[in-house]
């Protein structure tokens, strides 16, 4: 089964710590996605990388980092920096970078932060 | 700059009713629009899309919607609401600046009472 996965499905951590979410896709995409989910305020976009070795700041990068060595896998790390981590991850994968492709999401790992 | 309101943060609709999910968007570039749909602790899954031509879409478990460029809207609809479709629904518009970002609405969470 071809598909996006998302570990761990619940994650909590203590303040000061940083943690690292994994995400992994078998479907032969070149971009994905970061997203953070908070009740009410839709999805905002982390950090995105349209190809191998190659990532961008989204609209709320500051205490997140990424790695893209991988095709398949697009680890987020939240940071001691990020001021209020408690929320619920998203990643996602296109096909491609551009245009109309659709995004396919994965489970999502919620964080909470103790 | 994209940006997409979803008129209604909670819809309530009995078995059998309509559905009717209001989506506004502007855009500054031809717009792709996106409906998805998040069962609780789940990621979110295409509904529909639409890009070019037909400006009536038709996506899964019976759901529609209606690309309207006079009136900046993409509205979904269902003609009756199943138990099943309770779930939070999105709306989202790619984004400008030569990649596939989406920007996504705050959500609309469906209940659907017997």
């Amino acid at each position: 089964d071809g598909g996006i996965t998302q570990s761990p499905k619940y994650l909590f951590r203590k303040e000061g710590q940083n943690v690292t979410l994994s995400c992994e896709q078998n479907l032969n995409h070149d971009a994905m996605y970061w997203y953070r989910q908070d009740p009410g305020q839709g999805l905002r976009l982390i950090y995105y990388s349209q190809i191998v070795n190659d990532f961008q700041k989204g609209d709320i990068a500051e205490g997140y980092s990424v790695s893209r060595e991988k095709k398949e896998s697009f680890p987020l790390t939240v940071t001691s920096a990020q001021k209020n981590p408690t929320a619920f991850y998203l990643c996602a994968s296109s096909i491609g970078g551009q245009g109309s492709n659709e995004q396919f999401f994965g489970p999502g790992t919620r964080l909470t932060v103790l | 700059a994209q940006s997409v309101t979803q008129l209604g943060s909670h819809v309530s609709v009995s078995e059998g009713a309509l559905v009717l999910l209001r989506c506004n968007y502007s855009s500054s570039v031809p717009p792709y629009l996106f409906w998805y749909v998040q069962y609780p602790n789940q990621g979110l899954q295409l509904l529909l899309k639409y890009t070019t031509g037909a400006t009536l879409v038709k996506g899964i478990n019976g759901f529609e919607a209606e690309f309207k460029k006079s009136e900046t809207s993409f509205h979904l609809t269902k003609p009756s609401a199943h138990m099943s479709d309770a779930a939070e629904y999105f709306c989202a518009v790619r984004g400008s600046g030569g990649y596939n970002k989406l920007i996504f609405g705050a959500g609309t969470r469906l209940a659907v009472h017997p």
